[in-house]
């Protein structure tokens, strides 16, 4: 079973405000790091999926970075809307081709 | 523009039933897997597939079957439900590589008494 750990679990953040949360995952065997938003009562959706040692990726406010030899990859909200309310779930795929998810960072915005 | 699609999307079984969960895509992916999502967990992994043809198991496979008879469906079965089986299962479907964003179906979620 893979350690694919996200941090913290919940956060609240007020609107306007930015914010950044953790994902750590195997620094060994490295395929690719994914990056999901999961609004309530719909489907994981695609972010970022990054490959390379220090790749960044961006998308309209949310932003994402990785750190494969040290096992973490880091995602950034820039000023908060309560659109971005969800949870954010990362994933590891290994050699092994087997995807697997943290539990995932829930973020409120509070306008 | 389907894309994954999951059926049923609730269903309520017996201890002891079996029922399948069907999961078809229509996007040509290689890759299909399936997942449970309970409270505080995340998404685990139950089984995958790299083709049709070939499948493997995750992180939580017991008291669960597969096979990927066409490159579009993938099945998930129960073979004899029980009450921790309880959960809500997402299909999702990609292309078999690790740069390629998977596709997730709408969910079903299963009750077990």
């Amino acid at each position: 079973i893979l350690n694919v750990e996200q941090s913290p679990q919940s956060l609240h953040v007020q609107e306007g405000d930015s914010t950044n949360f953790t994902c750590s995952f195997p620094s060994s065997n490295f395929y690719a790091l994914h990056w999901y938003r999961w609004e309530t009562a719909k489907s994981p959706e695609a972010l970022f999926v990054m490959t390379l040692n220090g790749d960044e990726k961006k998308k309209g406010r949310i932003s994402a970075t990785l750190n494969t030899k040290e096992g973490y990859s880091y995602l950034y909200i820039k000023g908060s809307q309560p659109e971005d309310s969800a949870t954010y779930l990362c994933a590891f795929m290994g050699g092994d081709y087997k995807l697997s998810f943290g539990a995932g960072t829930t973020v409120t915005v509070r306008a | 523009n389907a894309g994954v699609t999951q059926t049923p999307k609730f269903q309520v079984l017996k201890t002891g039933q079996s029922m399948t969960l069907q999961c078809a895509q229509d996007m040509n992916h290689e890759y299909m897997s399936w997942y449970r999502q309970d409270p505080g967990m995340g998404l685990r992994l139950i089984h995958y597939s790299v083709g049709a043809g070939i499948t493997d198991q995750g992180e939580v496979p017991n008291g669960y079957n597969v096979s990927r008879s066409t490159t579009e469906d993938f099945p998930l079965r129960l073979l004899s439900a029980a009450p921790s089986q309880t959960s809500v299962y997402f299909c999702a479907s990609s292309y078999f590589q690790g740069f390629s964003e998977a596709f997730f179906g709408q969910g079903t979620r299963l009750t077990v008494v």
